[in-house]
C-alpha cells in the first residue's frame, strides 16, 4: 500500500532563507505527484504539479522535482517571504484518481 | 468565476443526527472527490465519483454516503454510524484526462457535540 512521508513535520526560518522540503513515497508507480499549500482554516491551493515523465516543474520562487525511482520529491523556496508561512502537502496520484496525502510540513517563516 | 463551492463553512450538529455537506463545481470535470482532514493528519478519502450515478468508496467510507445525480454536485451525507464525525471535510475535482490535476474547495469544519 503507497504510503507518503514528510520530513520534517514543522520548520522556523528567518525571511530571505532558501529552504527545502521533502516528500517520500513507497511505490514508484505514480501517474504524477502535486504540493498543495494550506492556510489555517483553508482548502488546498495547488502549487505544482509533476507528472511521472518529468523531472522539475517551476513556478516562480517554487521548484519542485521529482525522482520516482526512488520514490522522492522535493519543493524548493527561494528566497522565503513572511508570506509562505502555511502548512505544504504532497500527494501522489497512482492510477489517474485520488490522490494519497502526506501528513505535510508546516513551515513558519519570520521577519 | 470557475470553481468548487462547499457549504456550509461551519456546521454544528448533536450526536445521532444525519448531516449533509454540499459540494458543487463549475469547471465541467468529470471526477469528484470527498476527503476527511484531522488534525496533524494529511487527507484520507471518503468516497469518489467518476461519472453521474457512480462512485466508490475509498479508504474511510464507513459512516458516510454520497450521490452523484449531476455532473456538478456531488453531497456527502455524514451519519449517526460515523463514530468520530467531527473533523475538516473537503471536496475535489478533476478531469479524467491529461493531468488529473486535482482542485479543491474551501472546506467545511463540522464539529458534532
Amino acid at each position: 500500500k503507497q504510503e507518503v512521508t514528510q520530513i520534517p513535520a514543522a520548520l522556523s526560518v528567518p525571511e530571505g532563507e532558501n529552504l527545502v522540503l521533502n516528500c517520500s513515497f513507497t511505490d514508484s508507480a505514480i501517474y504524477n505527484l502535486q504540493w498543495f499549500r494550506q492556510d489555517p482554516g483553508k482548502g488546498l491551493t495547488s502549487l505544482l504539479l509533476i507528472q511521472s515523465s518529468q523531472r522539475e516543474q517551476t513556478s516562480g520562487r517554487l521548484n519542485a522535482s521529482l525522482d520516482k525511482s526512488s520514490g522522492r520529491s522535493t519543493l524548493y523556496i527561494a528566497a522565503s517571504q513572511p508570506g509562505d508561512s502555511a502548512t505544504y502537502l504532497c500527494a501522489v496520484n497512482q492510477a489517474g484518481t485520488a490522490l494519497i496525502f502526506g501528513k505535510g510540513t508546516t513551515l513558519s517563516v519570520s521577519s | 468565476d470557475g470553481g468548487i463551492t462547499q457549504s456550509p463553512k461551519y456546521l454544528f450538529r448533536k450526536e445521532g443526527q444525519n448531516v449533509t455537506l454540499s459540494c458543487e463545481q463549475n469547471l465541467n470535470h468529470d471526477a469528484m472527490y470527498w476527503y476527511r482532514q484531522d488534525p496533524g493528519q494529511g487527507l484520507r478519502l471518503i468516497y469518489y465519483s467518476q461519472i453521474v450515478n457512480d462512485f466508490q468508496k475509498g479508504d474511510i467510507a464507513e459512516g458516510y454516503s454520497v450521490s452523484r445525480e449531476k455532473k456538478e454536485s456531488f453531497p456527502l451525507t455524514v451519519t449517526s454510524a460515523q463514530k468520530n464525525p467531527t473533523a475538516f471535510y473537503l471536496c475535489a475535482s478533476s478531469r479524467l484526462a491529461g493531468t488529473y490535476e486535482q482542485y479543491f474547495g474551501p472546506g467545511t469544519r463540522l464539529t458534532v457535540t
